[in-house]
């Protein structure tokens, strides 16, 4: 499987922007970085994802670096209820269908 | 609303007891996959179908089962529960078998076994 790895936890001020890493040392060409949010006990939340270029929406921003090694969502102004766990997963690989892992995440906390 | 239909939101049950976990996909979707959520953990593969037949396993106990039938919806078996199988069940579902497209997950289903 293309593992990821993230920090365990993070904080943020509320109004800043939150940076969050991943690494994905093993991605394959076809593979995408998809990056969810599980806000307490809910079901994870799609966020972004992207193969090789930077994205956009109206959530986040995702960077990939040209290696494709690693990469980065930016929430450009962290609110309080953006306070969650996220993580960061590889998807598309045949034989490894169904089962990217999520691991356990990175636990954002913004504080007032 | 996902799309992603999960049934019952919560469960009760007793030790030794087998209860059935319900999840219809999103519109157009073929694959299912089910997670297993414990307390203050990541989320734990369990199984996927695709179109009806079993694509992937995961970390399923030989207690669970589950299958997909022809009108997409899932069901996980859960029998002769132990207090540790308390936990969120997630299903979630995607177009095609390798999940492009991304996963949609469902609210889940809380279940307590006491």
């Amino acid at each position: 499987d293309a593992k990821t790895t993230q920090p365990t936890s993070m904080d943020c001020a509320e109004g800043r922007a939150a940076n969050l890493p991943c690494n994905h040392s093993t991605i394959s060409g076809n593979e995408y970085v998809y990056w969810y949010r599980q806000i307490h006990s809910q079901g994870p939340q799609y966020i972004i994802h992207g193969l090789k270029n930077n994205e956009t929406n109206e959530m986040a921003s995702l960077i990939i670096t040209e290696d494709r090694k690693s990469s980065t969502l930016i929430l450009p102004h962290a609110t309080l209820r953006d306070t969650a766990v996220y993580y960061c997963i590889v998807i598309g690989r045949k034989a490894n269908a169904g089962k990217s892992t999520f691991g356990d995440g990175t636990t954002l906390t913004v504080k007032p | 609303d996902s799309g992603v239909t999960q049934t019952p939101k919560h469960l009760i049950t007793a030790t030794g007891q087998r209860v059935t976990l319900r999840c219809s996909p999103r519109s157009g979707d073929l694959s299912v996959y089910w997670y297993q959520q414990s307390l203050d953990q990541g989320l734990q593969f369990l199984i996927q179908y695709y179109n009806g037949e079993e694509r992937a396993k995961g970390n399923i106990l030989e207690r669970f089962s589950a299958q997909q039938f022809p009108d997409l919806h899932s069901e996980l078996n859960l029998s002769s529960l132990e207090l540790g199988d308390s936990a969120l069940y997630f299903c979630a579902s995607s177009v095609g078998p390798e999940g492009a497209g991304g996963y949609t997950f469902g609210s889940g289903t809380r279940l307590t076994v006491v």
